[in-house]
């Protein structure tokens, strides 16, 4: 129990257009989801916090209208990237919290060219 | 601020041998601590955690941790490493407040020689 998926697991995009990544929780249900941004051989940087039916609480640093979240359903957050740089390049992961844990995606890797 | 640290980026260990990786934190009030391990370029998998009670947590793939309160320390350790649990492990401390979000520690990579 307890899956979270993500889509697309790797993308490359070019410099100026926009990308989405789904996030989704496969058998139970999360009000609440996080995403996160790891660069290479570094920690997990919290990007927002994701809450169903209301907007995304953003960490001090992060660009809301670049990154955008939408958390439409109890099983599904996207986070979209606008305008994409080449250095908005990295490993986005997701988490789910179900009863005050938090359960991972396996990652989407964006490359912007 | 609650944080964790883990002093040590690398960790080397001969395979059978046992390992140990570092952890220490930073909390006001009860400290909510994990450990994660990430593969390459794999998301996070949920090895073992502390709330409350036994002071030794045991968890997934023979891992298991102390928590000392006095040292402020949450260890992660194994009796007999294998060359598989090469990979990134994670320290985290979970916030007891809004909406619970972990701080992770900077990360250790464990590499295990065959």
């Amino acid at each position: 129990g307890a899956v979270v998926s993500q889509h697309p697991s790797w993308v490359i995009c070019k410099s100026g257009t926009s990308v989405k990544i789904e996030c989704r929780s496969l058998d139970f249900q999360a009000t609440t989801m996080f995403w996160y941004r790891q660069f290479p051989k570094q920690s997990l940087m919290l990007m927002a916090t994701s809450n169903e039916g209301s907007k995304a609480t953003y960490e001090q640093g992060v660009e809301k209208d670049k990154f955008l979240i939408n958390h439409a359903s109890l099983t599904l957050s996207t986070l979209t990237v606008t305008s994409a740089h080449p250095e908005d390049s990295s490993f986005y992961i997701c988490s789910a919290r179900q009863i005050g844990e938090q359960y991972f995606g396996p990652g989407t890797r964006l490359t912007v060219t | 601020a609650q944080s964790v640290a883990q002093p040590e980026d690398q960790v080397n260990v001969a395979e059978g041998n046992p390992l140990t990786v570092k952890c220490t934190y930073s909390v006001s009030g009860n400290p909510y601590l994990f450990w994660y391990v990430q593969y390459p370029n794999r998301g996070l998998q949920f090895l073992l955690k502390y709330i409350t009670g036994d002071n030794l947590v045991k968890g997934s793939y023979g891992f298991e941790a102390e928590f000392n309160k006095s040292q402020t320390s949450f260890h992660l350790k194994k009796p007999s490493a294998l060359v598989s649990d090469s990979a990134l492990y994670f320290c985290a401390v979970r916030l007891d407040t809004g909406f619970q979000k972990l701080v992770f520690g900077t990360g250790t990579r464990l590499l295990v020689s065959p």
